[in-house]
């Protein structure tokens, strides 16, 4: 299996513009979670989705951000419009729902707000 | 609510043994995680306790105590590949499936 599947890898843009994160789980996997990770507060749960289904959206931190997950096996997080201090390492991760917790993170989209 | 608490740093030479402590606080316990994360890389899973005691893979071993809402990761004959992030996760609060992070322990081994 390759993983799971984030793009891009690197996005910059300029404030107010929108941006589209893409992730594929990996094949069979039935929960899926998306992360932010930056040095001020670490690797934050965003959403998560177990069965396509969102279960938990708490950790959204505004209005501006929106997920979906239209199939098995296709993800995408989109903020807009898009501020400097959304700027981070937004990373995708994919597991069993039954699980021993073991996540398989994808390489994470670098993400720029300038 | 729920927290984790880790050192930020630890510093140690290659070869040595070395130590990374994990407190918990969570509304509900459903067992201990641990990542690595390279500079630049994604977290990689490591291991899992759900039960009491210690668990060994390879050279790297995890313990966990519920009494004590503690758990740590062993890592011994280390090596230089081995400097890099380490986390505990559990979940809590926001379903049993949904993993919260430690702010991550930074392992520097040194020649």
């Amino acid at each position: 299996d390759a993983g799971v599947i984030q793009s891009p890898r690197h996005e910059v843009t300029e404030m107010g513009q929108e941006v589209t994160l893409r992730c594929k789980p990996i094949s069979g996997h039935n929960s899926l979670f998306w992360y932010r990770q930056t040095m001020m507060r670490g690797l934050e749960l965003l959403i998560y989705f177990n069965n396509n289904v969102p279960i938990d959206d708490s950790g959204m931190p505004e209005d501006r951000f929106s997920a979906k997950m239209p199939n098995a096996s296709f993800s995408t997080l989109k903020i807009q419009p898009s501020e400097p201090r959304d700027s981070a390492v937004y990373f995708c991760a994919s597991s069993y729902f039954d699980s021993d917790y073991g996540y398989t993170f994808g390489s994470g989209t670098r993400l720029t707000v300038v | 609510g729920q927290s984790l608490e880790q050192p930020s740093e630890v510093t140690a030479v290659e070869g040595a043994i070395v130590q990374i402590n994990c407190t918990y606080q969570t509304s509900g316990f459903y067992g201990l995680s641990w990542y690595q994360q390279h500079d630049g890389g994604a977290p990689t899973f490591l291991s899992y306790n759900a039960l009491d005691g210690l668990e060994e893979t390879g050279r790297f071993s995890s313990f966990l105590s519920r009494s004590d809402s503690y758990g740590y990761l062993l890592l011994q004959e280390l090596q230089m590949k081995d400097s890099a992030s380490y986390f505990c996760a559990a979940p809590g609060s926001r379903g049993r499936r949904a993993l919260t992070f430690g702010s991550g322990t930074r392992l520097q081994v040194q020649p």
